[in-house]
């Protein structure tokens, strides 16, 4: 079966560092992707990973390791802007196609 | 500007109705799919296309149907044979050529059926 688990929620104070867990357990493995989606409105891209390692971009930077099935989201200098759900997806190749198996997602709440 | 459009934003229908909700995009993009998202859980694959005039059912195809005659177009039918269809769908699209295989997504449509 194919199984994406992330926290439900997390409170952080502006300014701060958050970090937010993936752990996956799929058939097959071609990358990893962080969404960020705002309350009512379409999932955006923030970063892709496909070797293990850090992946830096500005505020954001996030983690992959194949071995341990697992990936995070590092998010530094929070912002109230960053207050949205973080969407932890896995593409897989499956009947001929690739696809993308996404977790539940991770509301996160940015406090002043 | 490239990009992709749903509409309308927000539908509602009565129980028994077929609805169909639009999806076009001007990215060129080759592949394109339909998702649903629940209040809780993750997005759920309904469809997705590869290419016109070829698409293949996701996770959880029952109750909807499809068509792929335009690259640009994918829209999606809700039939009155989908027992829970009130809920928000996205629709996205992604290119081969891109290394990432990124999706991009529509802005949703909401709908709503009592």
């Amino acid at each position: 079966g194919q199984n994406i688990d992330q926290p439900t929620e997390m409170t952080a104070t502006e300014g701060a560092i958050v970090q937010i867990n993936c752990t996956y357990q799929t058939s097959g493995f071609n990358g990893l992707f962080w969404y960020q989606q705002h309350a009512g409105e379409a999932p955006t891209f923030l970063s892709y990973n496909v070797l293990d390692g850090l992946e830096e971009k500005g505020r954001f930077s996030s983690f992959l390791s194949r071995s341990k099935g697992y990936s995070y989201l590092l998010l530094k200098e929070l912002q109230m802007k960053d207050s949205a759900s973080y969407l932890c997806a896995v593409r897989v190749f499956s009947g001929g196609y690739y696809k993308l198996i996404f977790g539940a997602g991770t509301r996160l709440a940015v406090h002043p | 500007d490239g990009g992709i459009t749903q509409s309308p934003k927000y539908l509602f229908r009565k129980e028994g109705q077929n609805v169909t909700l639009s999806c076009e995009q001007n990215l060129n993009h080759d592949a394109m799919y339909w998702y649903r998202q629940d209040p809780g859980q993750g997005l759920r694959l309904i469809y997705y296309s590869q290419i016109v005039n070829d698409f293949q059912k996701g996770d959880i195809a029952e109750g909807y149907s499809v068509s792929r005659e335009k690259k640009e177009s994918f829209p999606l039918t809700v039939t009155s044979a989908q027992k829970n269809p009130t809920a928000f769908y996205l629709c996205a699209s992604s290119s081969p050529q891109d290394n990432s295989y990124e999706q991009y997504f529509g802005p949703g449509t909401r709908l709503t059926v009592t």
